[in-house]
């Protein structure tokens, strides 16, 4: 079964140095890869996808098929990215294959 | 134009009550999900409807819930007698397309749930 883990339910850095949020799943097919974000009191947002290859926010995450992993990295945090980050998978059929892992608080500490 | 909007924001029920929460998706957007996210969790499936077919509730916990969306468009998660173990933020979400990689999934508000 498809099963995504986050291995940190709490992570604290100071400004300006790097981070780097683990995701690790299990899917036997070619699954999509995303990280939504939660900042305080807003609602759950995507801050991006494998497909996309995009910079978020300086955020980067590559997907190594490999490992099965898919970790969140920004070279310099800032005290705005303080979230809650969830890593999710989607599967082929959309539906139950879509699976979130259980979160990791990110805090930027001043 | 707005985003998905669900009501009522805060519910409490009684033991045994009967609840309905109410999700209004994007205008357009053909794929909606609920979601159940208990404290300090992740939002875990609990049905997947494409337009008005509901294609995936294997994720729905017992036969006491039930979701609707009759039209396509608005959708309704009905929980029967609750339980004080359905205590929990409801939320939904919509997309423009379907299937993998069907887009981003754009998320409500929620509705925090709890039964006392």
């Amino acid at each position: 079964a498809q099963r995504v883990t986050q291995p940190e339910k709490l992570l604290s850095v100071f400004k300006g140095a790097p981070v780097e949020l683990k995701c690790n799943y299990s899917y036997s097919g070619s699954p999509e890869l995303f990280w939504y974000v939660q900042y305080s009191r807003q609602r759950l947002q995507l801050l991006l996808r494998h497909i996309s290859r995009e910079s978020i926010k300086g955020f980067t995450a590559d997907l190594n098929k490999g490992e099965t992993s898919f970790h969140l990295k920004k070279p310099f945090a800032q005290e705005e990215d303080s979230a809650m980050y969830y890593c999710a998978l989607s599967g082929y059929n959309y539906g139950q294959n879509f699976v979130f892992g259980p979160g990791t608080r990110l805090s930027v500490l001043p | 134009g707005a985003g998905v909007s669900q009501s009522p924001r805060y519910k409490v029920a009684k033991r045994g009550q009967d609840v309905a929460l109410r999700c209004d998706p994007i205008s357009g957007h053909v794929s909606l999900f609920w979601y159940q996210q208990a404290l300090g969790q992740g939002p875990e499936f609990l049905t997947y409807f494409q337009n008005e077919a509901q294609l995936d509730k294997s994720g729905l916990p017992s036969d006491r819930f039930f979701a609707e969306r009759p039209e396509g468009s608005v959708s309704t998660l009905k929980i029967q007698r609750t339980q004080q173990e359905d205590s929990a933020v409801y939320l939904c979400a919509s997309s423009l397309g379907w299937g993998q990689g069907a887009g981003e999934q754009y998320f409500g508000p929620g509705t925090r749930l709890t039964v006392t």
